[in-house]
């Protein structure tokens, strides 16, 4: 069973476009976030839900904007796609509060890749 | 804002010899992580460094944490052609469950 995964593993789409990107964990964590990993290979964290309650918002244009409809889901919505928008994005999800031991499982990646 | 290096930023070495790789991180942190991530593949967790001091070890690699020195390593032993990958650590610097990563080292290993 996969712990967190994401839909879909690759997308191909063109500039001015809106697409999502789904996210599930079967961890019963109660905190997901979204990061974005750029051609160099940086990875940098976008958002995080707790509780279906947005805690990190980091500097993000607001054309990315993420839903959670429960604890197990976040999704990621982006309008009007730049091709600076290609990059890999990975899902995590972490059960926070528990004591000492706070590891983050991260999802397969999505490659979205704007023309 | 917390900043986090890991030098090199490339390493490619024989089968056989040891290295280290070095993160070092800008604030007070006693939660660190490692992760391993192959060529198109995810994020593999390897060790969870929570104190001053903290020594963990699997198989040919052993981390390590100095928060006073706000440095990790990551050691390898007699490394082997399996070991290549691209290595992260991750800082959470406020306790707040906010991981900032490392630069990663893409470690080559040559038969």
């Amino acid at each position: 069973d996969t712990a967190v995964s994401q839909t879909p593993k690759y997308l191909v789409t063109q500039m001015g476009n809106d697409k999502s990107i789904k996210c599930e964990q079967n961890l019963g964590h109660d905190t997901m976030y979204w990061y974005k990993q750029d051609s160099k290979k940086f990875l940098k964290i976008m958002f995080s839900y707790n509780n279906k309650e947005l805690i990190i918002n980091e500097t993000v244009p607001n054309r990315f904007s993420p839903k959670s409809p429960d604890k197990a889901h976040l999704n990621l919505h982006i309008n009007s796609l730049e091709l600076g928008d290609s990059a890999v994005y990975f899902c995590a999800s972490l059960q926070s509060g528990t004591s000492g031991f706070y590891e983050q499982y991260f999802g397969p990646g999505t490659r979205l890749t704007v023309t | 804002e917390l900043k986090v290096e890991q030098n090199p930023l490339f390493l490619s070495m024989q089968e056989g010899k040891n290295y280290t790789i070095y993160c070092n991180y800008s604030t007070t942190s006693d939660r660190l992580y490692w992760y391993r991530q192959d060529p198109g593949k995810s994020l593999e967790s390897l060790f969870v460094l929570l104190s001053n001091g903290a020594v963990k070890q699997e198989g040919r690699l052993m981390a390590s944490l100095d928060t006073k020195a706000r440095l990790s390593t990551l050691h390898i032993t007699a490394a082997v052609h399996d070991l290549s990958a691209t290595y992260f650590c991750a800082v959470d610097g406020f306790g707040n469950e906010k991981l900032t990563f490392g630069t990663g080292t893409r470690l080559t290993i040559i038969p």
